[in-house]
C-alpha cells in the first residue's frame, strides 16, 4: 500500500498570501497524484489530477506539481474561501487508493 | 444538474447490516465508474470501494473486503453499498464518487461527490 504524508499539518496564513503544500509518497507514484479540498460541512472537491492538471472550474491561483515521489500544491494568493482542509490521494497503483491525512490551512 | 444523492444511512447495531443508496440523476450514469468513500467523525478520507461502469469489476479496501459489497442498477442510475458485518469503526460519513474518465476504466480521479450518508454502529 502507497502511504502519503501531507505536511504540514496546519499552515497559518492571511488572506494574499502564498500557500505551499507538500505530499510525498512512500514509492514513485508517476505522476498520478490527486488533491481535493474540503470545506466543513462539505463534500471533497476536486482541484488537481495528474499531478498538475487543474479540474474543470478550478481558478488558476491553484496549481500543481511534481513527480515520483514530492508534490507540491499551491496556491498563489490565498482567498478567504480557500480556507479549508486538503488532501492528496495517489491512483498510480490500487487497490488500495490511498488518501494523505490532510493540510488545514487557516486564517492566521 | 449532475449530483450525487446519497441515502439509507443511520444507526446499525455491531454486526448489524445496512445497506446505502446513491441516485445519480443529471448524467449518463452507464459510462462512469461510481466508487464509496467514507470520513470518521473528525478524521480523514478513505477509499472504500469502487465498480466500473459495466459493474463487471469490483473493488474494496482492505479493512472492508469480505463484508461490504458494492453493485450498479444502470436502468436505475443507482449505485449501492451493502455493508454486513458492521463494526464500530465503520462508523462515518459515506460518499458517493463519480469517477472523472469516460476512458480510462475506474480512473481513481472523483469529480463529483454526494453530500453523503452518515452511517453509526453502536450498541
Amino acid at each position: 500500500e502507497i502511504v502519503l504524508t501531507q505536511s504540514p499539518a496546519t499552515l497559518s496564513l492571511s488572506p494574499g498570501e502564498r500557500a505551499t503544500l507538500s505530499c510525498r509518497a512512500s514509492q514513485s507514484i508517476r505522476t498520478s497524484l490527486v488533491w481535493y479540498q474540503q470545506k466543513p460541512g462539505q463534500a471533497p472537491r476536486l482541484l488537481i489530477y495528474d499531478a498538475s492538471n487543474r479540474a474543470a472550474g478550478i481558478p488558476a491561483r491553484f496549481s500543481g506539481s511534481g513527480s515520483g515521489t514530492d508534490f507540491t500544491l499551491t496556491i498563489t494568493s490565498l482567498e478567504p474561501e480557500d480556507f479549508a482542509v486538503y488532501y492528496c490521494q495517489q491512483r498510480a497503483n490500487w487497490p488500495p487508493l490511498t488518501f494523505g491525512g490532510g493540510t488545514r490551512v487557516e486564517i492566521k | 444538474e449532475v449530483q450525487l444523492l446519497e441515502s439509507g444511512g443511520g444507526l446499525a447495531r455491531p454486526g448489524g447490516s445496512l445497506r446505502l443508496s446513491c441516485a445519480a440523476p443529471g448524467f449518463i450514469f452507464s459510462k462512469y465508474a461510481m466508487n464509496w468513500v467514507r470520513q470518521a467523525p473528525g478524521k480523514g478520507l478513505e477509499w472504500v470501494s469502487s465498480i466500473s461502469a459495466t459493474g463487471l469489476s469490483r473493488y474494496y479496501g482492505e479493512s472492508v473486503k469480505g463484508r461490504f459489497t458494492i453493485s450498479r442498477d444502470n436502468s436505475k442510475n443507482m449505485v449501492y453499498l451493502q455493508m454486513n458485518s458492521l463494526r464500530a469503526e465503520d462508523t462515518a460519513l459515506y460518499y458517493c464518487a463519480r469517477d472523472r474518465s469516460l476512458t480510462v476504466p475506474n480512473s481513481g480521479v472523483f469529480d463529483i461527490w454526494g453530500q453523503g450518508t452518515m452511517v453509526t454502529v453502536s450498541s
